[in-house]
């Protein structure tokens, strides 16, 4: 199995909504990762997990809250999302973080409109 | 200086001829390389990555890396338009602590039929 999966495939909720976004890998790698992704830019670090634990947090606003239950699992909360943050999220994940085995395998992504 | 720079195209080819899309990096420290194809409304997805000076051939696509340029190239041959994409060049950066994978910013190629 060579695939990430995530969902849901497309969320809208309001400023005032609580939802989470799931991913799942099974190939057995150790480093999972959150991407932002707006129009016509290149994907965009938010967090980075290695073994289960959080290794990167690129300064993301506290509304975005990760977790990561287990090697295979990553999930992102979300809470008091502002219009602004209406993007594509993508979830990727790499044999480990840095070194020679960090080729990053992507998920389809959700696409989240906030009202 | 962006950390890692393409040109953002659009870039159009005739169907059957070579697309080179090119990718320039600023730090000199870098030791993995990755292109990645997006369709539009898709997500990333892995093409080729290289981490050895020269080139490095995958069936119509090859990778050619220069590090002491601090370049690295795709080119794809015998375009199709099912290549129409876009193609982001992606660097691994050592930071304080962590290496880090950068995206540039992406160019746009149009394979016309």
């Amino acid at each position: 199995d060579t695939e990430v999966t995530q969902t849901p495939k497309h969320l809208v909720m309001g400023m005032t909504n609580k939802k989470s976004l799931k991913c799942e890998q099974h190939m057995g790698h150790r480093a999972m990762y959150w991407y932002k992704q707006k129009a016509k830019k290149p994907p965009e670090l938010m967090f980075v997990y290695s073994y289960e634990k959080l290794s990167i947090n690129e300064s993301v606003p506290s509304r975005f809250s990760p977790e990561c239950p287990n090697s295979s699992l990553l999930n992102l909360h979300l809470h008091a999302l502002q219009p602004e943050d209406s993007a594509l999220y993508l979830c990727a994940s790499s044999q480990v973080m840095g070194s020679w085995g960090d080729e990053q395998f992507f998920g389809p992504g959700t696409r989240l409109t906030v009202l | 200086q962006k950390e890692v720079e393409q040109n953002s195209g659009p870039l159009s080819v005739p169907e059957g001829a070579i697309a080179s899309l090119n990718c320039t990096y600023s730090d000199r420290g870098s030791q993995s390389f990755f292109w990645y194809r997006q369709y539009s409304g898709k997500s990333p997805e892995l093409i080729m990555s290289i981490y050895s000076n020269g080139d490095k051939e995958d069936g119509r696509f090859t990778a050619q890396l220069n590090k002491a340029s601090q370049y690295v190239s795709l080119l794809i041959r015998d375009s199709q338009p099912s290549d129409s994409a876009t193609y982001l060049c992606a660097v691994s950066s050592r930071k304080t602590s962590y290496d880090k994978v950068i995206f540039g910013p992406g160019t746009s190629l149009s394979v016309i039929p």
